[in-house]
């Protein structure tokens, strides 16, 4: 069975700190596509990366990376020197490749609050 | 370009009662999902709609079905409603370039409440 798992429910950090949102994931599947999504106050959910299974290569986009490593199935989210604009629920999620159709499977969620 | 429009953005039923929720896709998506989010969790895949069929499910029973419309807007329906049935209802649209790897361009959801 495929399953995401984030186990930071919350996170508290002050501004400027840098903060790492974990997230493990479990699927049988040779061929899979990873998701980070922020959710906002606002309630809609904003893509922020996609990553391939084939594609380990770490990215970088401004205060934001991840780190993909297929061999303790992990796909970490680092936010650097984070601002108040990055409160809100972000959660990772797994999709498969194999159905017809986007099977997306979505982690709990990750609160942060970046307090000023 | 217009994003993910979903309505209404609130509403309140009672138990037994029937609902209907509305989306409009991204304009150049022609592939609707739509997302159930409880409190305090993720969201949960419900079904997915590609040229106005149901191409696939999630664990969720026959009284949620849905509709996709030939403009690509889609319709989430709910029949005898349950208590359970309280959250957050997100409509996501996509282009679809193949299975697995499509980014959805989520709406802001229609939070439903059953009394």
């Amino acid at each position: 069975a495929q399953k995401v798992t984030q186990a930071q429910t919350e996170i508290s950090v002050v501004e400027k700190e840098d903060v790492t949102l974990d997230c493990v994931y479990e699927t049988r599947d040779t061929t899979y596509y990873l998701f980070w999504y922020k959710q906002p106050p606002s309630g809609e959910l904003v893509f922020l990366i996609r990553r391939n299974s084939f594609d380990e290569q770490n990215e970088i986009s401004g205060r934001y990376s991840w780190n993909f490593q297929k061999s303790t199935s992990s796909f970490n989210f680092t936010i650097t020197a984070s601002q108040v604009v990055d409160s809100a629920v972000y959660f990772c999620a797994l999709s498969e490749v194999k159905t017809s159709y986007d099977k997306v499977i979505f982690g709990p969620g990750t609160s942060l609050s970046v307090i000023p | 370009e217009t994003g993910v429009t979903q309505s209404p953005t609130h509403l309140i039923k009672t138990r037994g009662q029937q609902v209907t929720l509305r989306c409009s896709s991204q304009s150049g998506h022609n592939t609707v999902s739509w997302y159930q989010q409880a409190l305090g969790q993720g969201p949960q895949f419900i079904f997915q709609y590609y040229r106005e069929e149901e191409n696939g499910r999630g664990n969720f029973p026959p009284r949620f079905s849905g509709l996709q419309f030939p403009n690509y807007s889609s319709e989430l329906n709910v029949n005898a409603l349950e208590l359970d049935d309280s959250a957050l209802y997100l409509c996501a649209s996509s282009s679809r370039q193949g299975a697995g790897a499509n980014v959805l361009t989520f709406g802001a959801g229609s939070r439903l409440t059953v009394l």
